[in-house]
């Protein structure tokens, strides 16, 4: 258990809406992610930090925001909600490897979203 | 840039069986591998890994994989499959290439079923 949480676990919102989801870890890992899942297309990285203030865009980046304020705490902003944006959205933590290299990560339980 | 191809979206075997899925990663470098299992309505779990050491990996449920650099290859099995191994399958990769934050590139997964 990496320890990772994320809320809310599921929500329904309409389009046009702002929505923030939440990802909170209790180990002080420094790399987080969003990634998005998707039937048939896997998971796709939405955005990544690499420390507090420090992010940077994924993939599938455009119509989402994130920030990272605190160590343990990395917010995935929706600022106006489409349909195109319902998907089971997953936070991961990633585990440090030497010089450049990163290991595996962390995924936590999801938060289903679904836009009205 | 990397890619992962997984062979086949559902595979069905009986309780018994040999499982094996199948994924070939595309780089110029060995990059580090890595499955992940997904229960229904859960987050991934690490199944197991590949970080440059033995090219056999052993994993968790009595899973395995073996790197093939020739092949371009890290293929998952299990001598006998179990009611319970029933779930989908991600392989991913590491890109060492990339910076600081390197996300994983994840397949489009495999659904595993397994009759009795």
């Amino acid at each position: 258990d990496a320890g990772i949480t994320q809320s809310p676990r599921h929500k329904v919102t309409e389009t046009g809406t702002p929505v923030t989801l939440r990802c909170h870890q209790t180990e002080n890992h420094r790399y987080m992610y969003w990634y998005r899942q998707d039937p048939g297309h896997g998971l796709r990285l939405i955005h990544y930090s690499y420390g507090v203030k420090d992010t940077d865009k994924g993939e599938v980046s455009d119509g989402y925001s994130v920030s990272r304020s605190k160590t343990e705490d990395f917010l995935l902003t929706l600022e106006s909600a489409t349909s195109s944006q319902t998907s089971v959205y997953f936070c991961a933590i990633g585990l440090a490897g030497s010089g450049q290299v990163r290991y595996e990560q962390y995924f936590g339980p999801g938060t289903r979203l679904t836009v009205t | 840039a990397q890619s992962v191809t997984q062979l086949g979206s559902h595979v069905s075997v009986s309780e018994g069986a040999l499982v094996l899925l199948r994924c070939n990663y595309s780089s110029s470098v060995p990059p580090y591998l890595f499955w992940y299992v997904q229960y229904p309505n859960q987050g991934l779990q690490l199944l197991l890994k590949y970080t440059s050491a033995a090219t056999l990996v052993k994993g968790i449920n009595g899973f395995e994989a073996e790197f093939k650099k020739s092949e371009t290859s890290f293929h998952l099995t299990k001598p006998s499959a179990h009611m319970s191994d029933a779930a989908e399958y991600f392989c991913a990769v590491s890109d060492p290439g990339n910076q600081a934050g390197t996300a994983l590139i994840f397949g489009k997964g495999t659904t595993l079923s397994v009759s009795s």
